[in-house]
């Protein structure tokens, strides 16, 4: 089953607005992460948040987690037309050497120029 | 930053060939590495967790004798298609976790296989 759900599917937006988008999970995480891919490329890592952490920001992304909710959002600021991308986020249950990485469907981001 | 290359980047190979795809940590020791499949505009599953020195944990539902991976030295995994068929045609990714960057997994660029 799923673990990550994201929504909306896919966003379209302008330049310079600002992008969130949303995901949820089932069950209990260890942290959980957000990543961006190219159009048939690799993953990037963007940026991870722990269990125990609400909020964590880097540069332009902003990520917040609620894990009463089980949810988690990601906000890019003042988007440009390089952000288009899939986002996926991921959890983690544990971080052992092992430990697997669950993703969510993704998000298509189109951002206007 | 730590970087996993992946090879081939793309590969075109006829029904019932074999095919190798090289994942390899660049700058760090994986002990650990991942093997996922994605299908167009879908998420990434996870086939396999491929060990160092032991054998590939696979999920359920993998064929480990159709998806034959190695795991021989602790920058090197190899994932084998063999005897490939059409619905073998996907985007094929391995990840690693390098342990210095705080449980971020590094990805490769992906191999698009195309059975013909």
């Amino acid at each position: 089953s799923q673990q990550g759900e994201e929504d909306p599917q896919a966003l379209s937006i302008q330049e310079g607005e600002n992008a969130t988008m949303n995901c949820s999970y089932k069950t209990s995480i260890n942290n959980l992460q957000w990543y961006r891919q190219n159009s048939g490329r690799g993953l990037v890592h963007l940026i991870l948040i722990r269990s125990n952490e609400r909020e964590k920001h880097s540069g332009r992304l902003r990520v917040t987690l609620d894990t009463s909710k089980k949810s988690s959002s990601l906000l890019i600021t003042a988007s440009r037309a390089a952000d288009t991308a899939s986002y996926f986020c991921a959890t983690s249950q544990s971080t052992g050497a092992n430990s697997k990485l669950t993703f969510g469907k993704g998000i298509t981001l189109s951002v206007r120029p | 930053g730590a970087v996993v290359s992946q090879h081939p980047s793309r590969v075109i190979c006829k029904s019932g060939t074999s095919v190798k795809i090289e994942c390899r940590s660049l700058d760090f020791q994986a002990t650990t590495m991942f093997w996922y499949r994605q299908f167009p505009k879908k998420s990434l599953m996870l086939m396999a967790t491929s060990n160092e020195g032991s054998k590939a944990t696979y999920e359920q539902g993998v064929e480990k004798d159709k998806f034959l991976i190695n795991h021989a030295s602790l920058t090197l995994s190899t994932l084998t298609v063999t005897s490939a068929h059409p619905e073998d045609s996907s985007f094929y990714i391995c990840s690693a976790r390098d342990w210095r960057t705080n449980y971020g997994y590094t990805f490769g660029s992906g191999t698009r296989l195309t059975v013909v």
